[in-house]
């Protein structure tokens, strides 16, 4: 859709091991974001970016690092991972133009045992 | 905290059938914008609403902002099997980003 992918699409890992989740967008836009998908739950904002080495939380930060040090590429880091984590992580891009559309990439399953 | 209320939060009907789905917020909402996500897939932009009152269609589906801008329904004429999915509201918090309703799954039965 928006050139968005995310690596890896699936992972398994075990409590306390550290977790790095990669996105990356080919159309150079400023504003990144990393959500969290659970049932019950909606969508919910981890992290967002809104240029290279700006980052800011979101509603669920607890728990989750972000980088950015390339326009392209917005990576969510799970120091420590924690079954509570176990979730399916979407990153997303805001396009520019006066609107707030976001447009998500494919998702990456995490599973945390 | 920010509550988007989505209702209800499963729906089944017969293929045919209308369906409605309702985003509810206590406090005034910016701008809605409504997603799809279909199952095992990722959210979809829909549609955004701005103004009070607002109403809009694409095809089978109608949307409506309230007068309040306190509410938002996404209405499908005649389902079809390709209608589901779940449905997502959300409404714009500050100056970038969205705040995600809990969504409605819709199941269509043939």
């Amino acid at each position: 859709d928006a050139g968005i992918t995310q690596s890896p699409r699936h992972k398994v890992t075990e409590t306390g091991t550290p977790v790095t989740l990669r996105c990356h967008q080919t159309e150079n836009h400023r504003y990144m974001y990393w959500y969290r998908q659970d049932p019950g739950h909606g969508l919910r904002l981890i992290h967002y970016s809104y240029g290279v080495k700006d980052t800011d939380k979101g509603e669920v930060s607890d728990g989750y690092s972000v980088s950015r040090s390339k326009t392209e590429d917005f990576l969510l880091t799970l120091e420590s991972a924690t079954s509570s984590q176990t979730s399916v992580y979407f990153c997303a891009i805001r396009r520019g133009g006066g609107t707030d559309t976001q447009y998500f990439g494919p998702g990456t399953r995490l599973t945390v045992l | 905290g920010q509550q988007v209320m989505q209702i209800p939060q499963y729906q089944h009907v017969q293929e045919g059938e209308d369906f409605t789905t309702y985003c509810n917020s206590s406090t005034t909402l910016s701008n809605i914008q409504w997603y799809k996500q279909r199952p095992g897939g990722h959210p979809v932009f829909l549609i955004q609403l701005v103004k009070s009152g607002e109403v809009k269609k694409q095809k089978r589906l109608t949307f409506q902002f309230g007068e309040a801008k306190k509410n938002s329904s996404l209405h499908i004429t005649a389902t079809q099997t390709t209608d589901v999915g779940t449905y997502f509201c959300a409404d714009q918090t500050g100056a970038n980003n969205l705040f995600f309703g809990t969504g409605t799954r819709l199941t269509v039965i043939p």
